[in-house]
């Protein structure tokens, strides 16, 4: 099974700060095929389903602000929140689709300071 | 507009059985790969299970096999999951999500709250 191990467990920053949150994969997570990184990001708000942010490792989902952004590859992933808002405190899981069974992240909440 | 709303879940005790539903709308379900996702009370996600479009290939997660089955019926465009044996640690929320074309859950339903208790 791929282990997926996120950093840090929760954080918190100022509103108009950036976020970053570190997800590590304990075997590469990129198809040699089509050179795509199997790894999504999802955010979970309280009460709520996750919803996606970004898949392939750095694919906004439709509808999804631009101060959120996925980069990385291999095996080390990142997901940034270029200026937080009041409305992205929520808990941020990473997700591997490469290989079954399907690994989440711990994931990591974050707050306003 | 495309959804997905689970049911059947409940009050069981150890070694009982349950059997949550997912009724799809708002798309062609039957075009679609699904899957069961669930959560314990304030953890993280676990993935359970999946079937294609078909109902051909099947996987579960190990902490299940044997004793949950995932099944659909395209017609009913719902989904299924068979619960035996459940155990204390089967509590936990359980989401169906469909699979969108890159392989990520694109779509979840709102979850249906299993507790496993004496």
């Amino acid at each position: 099974d791929i282990v997926m191990t996120q950093s840090p467990d929760s954080l918190a920053v100022s509103l108009g700060e950036r976020a970053t949150i570190n997800c590590k994969s304990s075997q590469s997570v990129l198809s040699s095929s089509n050179n795509k990184n199997y790894l999504t990001w999802y955010q979970q708000k309280p009460g709520q389903p996750p919803k996606v942010l970004i898949y392939w490792a750095s694919t906004r989902e439709s509808g999804v602000p631009d101060r959120f952004s996925g980069s990385g590859s291999r095996t080390d992933f990142t997901l940034t929140i270029s200026s937080l808002q009041a409305e992205d405190v929520a808990v941020y899981y990473c997700q591997q689709y490469y290989s079954y069974p399907r690994t989440f992240g711990q994931g990591t909440k974050v707050e306003i300071k | 507009q495309v959804q997905l709303v689970e049911s059947g879940g409940g009050l069981v005790k150890p070694g009982g059985s349950l059997r949550l539903s997912c009724a799809a709308s708002g798309f062609s379900f039957s075009d679609y790969y699904m899957s069961w996702i669930r959560q314990a009370p304030g953890k993280g996600l676990e993935w359970v299970s999946y079937i294609t479009s078909s109902g051909t290939t099947i996987y579960y997660a190990d902490s299940v096999k044997g004793r949950f089955t995932i099944s659909r019926d395209n017609a009913q465009s719902s989904l299924y999951l068979q619960m035996n044996s459940l155990r204390a640690e089967d509590t936990a929320l359980y989401y169906c999500a469909r699979h969108g074309t890159s392989g990520a859950f694109e779509i979840w339903g709102q979850g249906t709250m299993v507790t496993v208790s004496s």
